[in-house]
């Protein structure tokens, strides 16, 4: 089982929809998530990190399930500017640095 | 954005050069990584610094040695490249905190290493 899984899509959603991304993780001692925006052929950015009590930003929601190992991403009334890969990061504190693993991401195409 | 800055952001070499890539966080962290992105896969951790000391070497070859000479910066030493080795290279930066929750990284824009 990979450490962080995500469906790759692509995701092809017309304007004004809503989308929801999953993404599990096997380590059960993980500690922090987040999910990263990464634009064709730049480097990735955070967009938002996950708590369990669920947190928004916006149009985004970020949602964390700790028994079940599952991270979820829901993007609201999409934009065109929202087509990208959206990256699950799953962190493991070790001792002063994080120990990182990523998925391989969810690719989003927003539709006029 | 200058927080993480990374040179030089193209690089073509061939198999018997030496190379190294340049990465510099402005933002006061005691972290650095080095991660490498092929074409369909996912970030590949390859290097982690914490407090200017390597505490993470994930199995990569010797042919990629990295340094780490203070907080801010971190170099990647290449030599004997293989076609294969051809990537994004990402370098990033963490304000880890001992026992405590863990602080997003921050990227550099990355260097585009091609292998001829």
């Amino acid at each position: 089982r990979k450490e962080v899984e995500q469906d790759p899509g692509p995701f092809n959603v017309p304007e004004g929809a809503t989308v929801a991304f999953n993404c599990t993780y096997s380590n059960s001692a993980s500690q922090s998530f987040f999910w990263y925006r990464q634009d064709c052929r730049k480097e990735p950015k955070l967009l938002m990190s996950v708590y369990s009590s669920g947190n928004e930003d916006g149009r985004f929601t970020a949602q964390l399930n700790r028994a079940s190992q599952y991270i979820s991403l829901l993007i609201r009334d999409s934009k065109l500017s929202d087509s990208a890969t959206y990256l699950c990061v799953v962190n493991l504190d070790s001792g002063g640095y994080q120990k990182v693993t990523f998925g391989t991401g969810t690719k989003l195409q927003v539709i006029p | 954005e200058t927080g993480v800055t990374q040179t030089p952001r193209h690089l073509v070499m061939g198999m018997t050069n030496k190379k190294s890539l340049k990465c510099e966080q402005h933002l006061g962290h005691n972290a650095m990584y080095w991660y490498k992105q092929s074409a369909k896969k996912p970030l590949e951790l390859m290097f982690v610094y914490s407090l200017e000391e390597r505490v993470e070497n994930n199995s990569v070859p010797s042919r990629f040695s990295p340094e780490c000479p203070n907080s801010s910066h971190l170099f990647l030493h290449l030599h004997t490249l293989q076609p294969e080795d051809s990537a994004l290279y990402l370098c990033a930066s963490s304000q880890g905190k001992r026992g405590g929750s863990s602080y997003e990284q921050y990227f550099g824009p990355g260097t585009r290493l091609t292998v001829t």
